[in-house]
């Protein structure tokens, strides 16, 4: 069965840092593109950024092209995001999804940026 | 960008009736490999987003034939034939043709 298991999502100071992780099972990792998409009650369901399978490129939203990196290694089944610089209006449910089109999702992790 | 704009905002539904969601995206989803990446996602209230209908009217694996999918062009649907309550909660269009991907606002169906 395919899971996808979110962390390191927390809480943070603006212009802070945090690393996401995503542990994938079920299926071989380096045969899919994948995607973080977040969600949060004011902006909804926004595409953050995503990867190709062996990780030599990678897509960001203007909303977060020069703070997120988006890296994977596929040896070990992971996912990650890397975000720099953190705003207020980064605070949001982040989540990992397999492919372009998103066809799993795991459970989230939430990331909150406050003072 | 390409905003995608859904309607109804709300959709009280009672059980064993039909429902239609309508998806309109500010321009074309034909990607260049001839497919529409037009998906359609359902939430229900604590949950993760699933993904229900993919390249316009293809159903995911285990989606119940209830669930259609249709459109072309500007407009898409999504049919759902007689609405069982296992089918409340918020469903999303979603467009994989142009980067930045993006969403629509979302539908909250409520059974009543």
């Amino acid at each position: 069965e395919v899971q996808l298991v979110e962390s390191g999502g927390n809480l943070v100071q603006p212009g802070g840092s945090l690393r996401l992780s995503c542990a994938a099972s079920g299926f071989p990792l380096r045969a899919y593109f994948m995607t973080w998409v977040r969600q949060s009650p004011e902006k909804g369901l926004q595409w953050v950024a995503n990867i190709n399978p062996d990780g030599s490129e990678s897509y960001y939203a203007d909303s977060v092209k020069g703070r997120f990196t988006i890296s994977r290694d596929n040896a070990k089944n992971s996912l990650y995001l890397e975000m720099k610089s953190l705003r207020a209006e980064d605070t949001a449910l982040y989540y990992c999804t397999r492919a372009i089109s998103s066809d799993w999702w795991g459970q989230g992790t939430l990331v909150t940026v406050s003072s | 960008d390409i905003v995608m704009t859904q309607s109804p905002l709300s959709l009280p539904v009672t059980l064993g009736q039909p429902a239609s969601i309508s998806c309109r995206p500010s321009q074309s989803l034909v990607h260049h490999d001839g497919n529409t990446y037009l998906i359609w996602l359902h939430q229900r209230p604590g949950q993760s987003p699933r993904r229900l209908i993919y390249k316009v009217s293809d159903r995911d694996s285990g989606v119940p034939d209830r669930f259609s999918g249709s459109g072309s062009g500007t407009h898409f649907t999504l049919n759902i034939s007689r609405v069982e309550a296992e089918d409340a909660g918020v469903y999303y269009c979603m467009q994989a043709t142009h980067r930045p991907l993006t969403f629509g606002g979302g539908t909250k169906v409520e059974i009543k």
